[in-house]
């Protein structure tokens, strides 16, 4: 069974503090895993994938196989990255691949 | 390129009507999916089909049926809605495993029964 953890529904920052929204999750294989946006309940978009190791929006994520972690990083919060962030995991099944989500996160950027 | 795109926005039926929420992709995706996205539940997978001829039940498909009616289209069918079945629901597809894109999802129909 592939599962992914988000422990903090609302994460309330600063404009300007660092942002760490955090992931974890089970998994018996390798998995593959992302960060979506979502704003104002729009359809979700792709902000993060592990394996091309990029920084989209400023943001970044590092997978930790030993802590089973892929937390979201930003240094310094912008009022625009206020929005719903979800990570998932892709895992492979007897019926093909499919992408399991945490429940979320709300982060609010405060002035 | 349209990418994903799903028929109605929005929706609202009595308790006990039937629909089907369409959804098309025009990307040469293999892989289909119908989500449910719900406060404090994040989006749980309702039924997907990995490739074209094939579906296979999610986390939460009691009281849905699905259609692979070809390789572009999905469909998620409600035989007797119910209100707990109120929700926004998602359809996404993806190439295949590894694919550079990740999964692409559709704008989402609310739907409400009451």
């Amino acid at each position: 069974a592939q599962r992914v953890t988000q422990p903090e529904k609302l994460l309330s920052v600063f404009k300007g503090a660092p942002v760490e929204l955090k992931c974890n999750y089970s998994y018996s294989g390798s998995p593959e895993l992302f960060w979506y946006v979502q704003y104002s309940r729009q359809r979700l978009q792709l902000l993060l994938r592990h394996i091309s190791r990029e920084s989209i929006k400023g943001f970044t994520a590092d997978l930790n196989k030993g802590e089973t972690s892929f937390h979201l990083k930003k240094p310094f919060a912008q009022e625009e990255d206020s929005a719903m962030y979800y990570c998932a995991l892709s895992g492979i099944t007897g019926g093909g691949n499919k992408l399991t989500f945490g429940t979320g996160t709300q982060l609010k950027v405060e002035l | 390129n349209a990418g994903v795109t799903q028929t109605p926005k929005f929706q609202v039926l009595k308790t006990g009507q039937s629909m089907t929420l369409q959804c098309a992709q025009d990307m040469n995706h293999n892989s289909m999916y119908w989500y449910r996205q719900d406060p404090g539940m994040g989006l749980r997978l309702i039924y997907y089909s990995a490739s074209e001829g094939t579906t296979d039940k999610g986390e939460v498909p009691n009281g849905y049926n699905v259609s692979r009616l070809n390789k572009r289209e999905f469909s998620l069918r409600l035989e007797s809605a119910a209100p707990s079945q109120t929700s926004v629901y998602f359809c996404a597809s993806r190439r295949g495993q590894g694919d550079n894109y990740g999964y692409t999802f559709g704008s989402g129909t609310r739907l409400t029964v009451v």
